[in-house]
């Protein structure tokens, strides 16, 4: 039952490098999302996915883009990254379709920008 | 728009003691409530839910019941364990929004 899949999951940048996170789920779930996890933050929407071929913009999204590559996929693209991007991102799933907002999550990836 | 707030953590208990923790929400429309739980180094996964006002959402011993009258789903457990150690998330959602709003979350340290 792999569920969500997420990689990497620990990554060190330097400001300035570019990297993508990727996101994979096995449960044939039509809306997928990017959150990012930060001390008394919670969590905040970066992107999310609502099906193929579709994405929009959540609560954060300056400094990040994404490519629902299938249904299965979901990345997450630093194009030049700063410190302040120094998190814990999640991706999630759902089914949708109606969505009932029950989300299944990846492990996390924590990426720091030195 | 749509909010949560939950109370401050972290919340240390010892074992056996009662648990709450509070969330209230602001929410345009009619939404579905949730809790998430978080266990150190891990995602988030689903506790328990409610869709609908008086409903009561129940899992591993966790209850909360969907207040629409004090806008309230508070999350309560009889005899914590240590294995309950974790960050509790209150979230809600309502249909239309393709997105779940998520409050800051509160730690809960249970010792032995």
């Amino acid at each position: 039952n792999a569920g969500v899949t997420q990689t990497p999951k620990f990554q060190v940048l330097k400001t300035g490098q570019s990297m993508t996170l990727q996101c994979a789920q096995d449960m044939n779930h039509n809306s997928m999302y990017w959150y990012r996890q930060d001390p008394g933050m919670g969590l905040r929407l970066i992107y999310y996915s609502a099906s193929e071929g579709t994405t929009d913009k959540g609560e954060v999204p300056n400094g990040y883009n994404v490519s629902r590559l299938n249904k299965r996929e979901f990345s997450l693209r630093l194009e030049s990254a700063a410190p302040s991007q120094t998190s814990v991102y999640f991706c999630a799933s759902s089914a949708g379709q109606p969505n009932t907002g029950e989300l299944f999550f990846g492990e996390g990836s924590r990426l720091t920008v030195l | 728009g749509n909010s949560v707030t939950q109370m401050e953590g972290p919340v240390t208990l010892s074992e056996e003691a009662f648990l709450t923790i509070n969330c209230t929400y602001t929410a345009t429309g009619y939404p579905s409530l949730f809790w998430y739980v978080q266990y150190p180094g891990e995602g988030l996964q689903l506790l328990l839910k409610a869709t609908k006002a008086d409903d009561k959402g129940s899992n591993k011993g966790f209850e909360a019941t969907y207040r629409k009258e004090t806008t309230s789903f508070h999350l309560e457990k009889g005899s914590v364990q240590v294995s309950d150690s974790a960050v509790y998330f209150c979230a809600l959602f309502v249909g239309g929004y393709q997105k779940v709003t998520f409050g800051t979350g509160t730690k809960l340290q249970v010792i032995p």
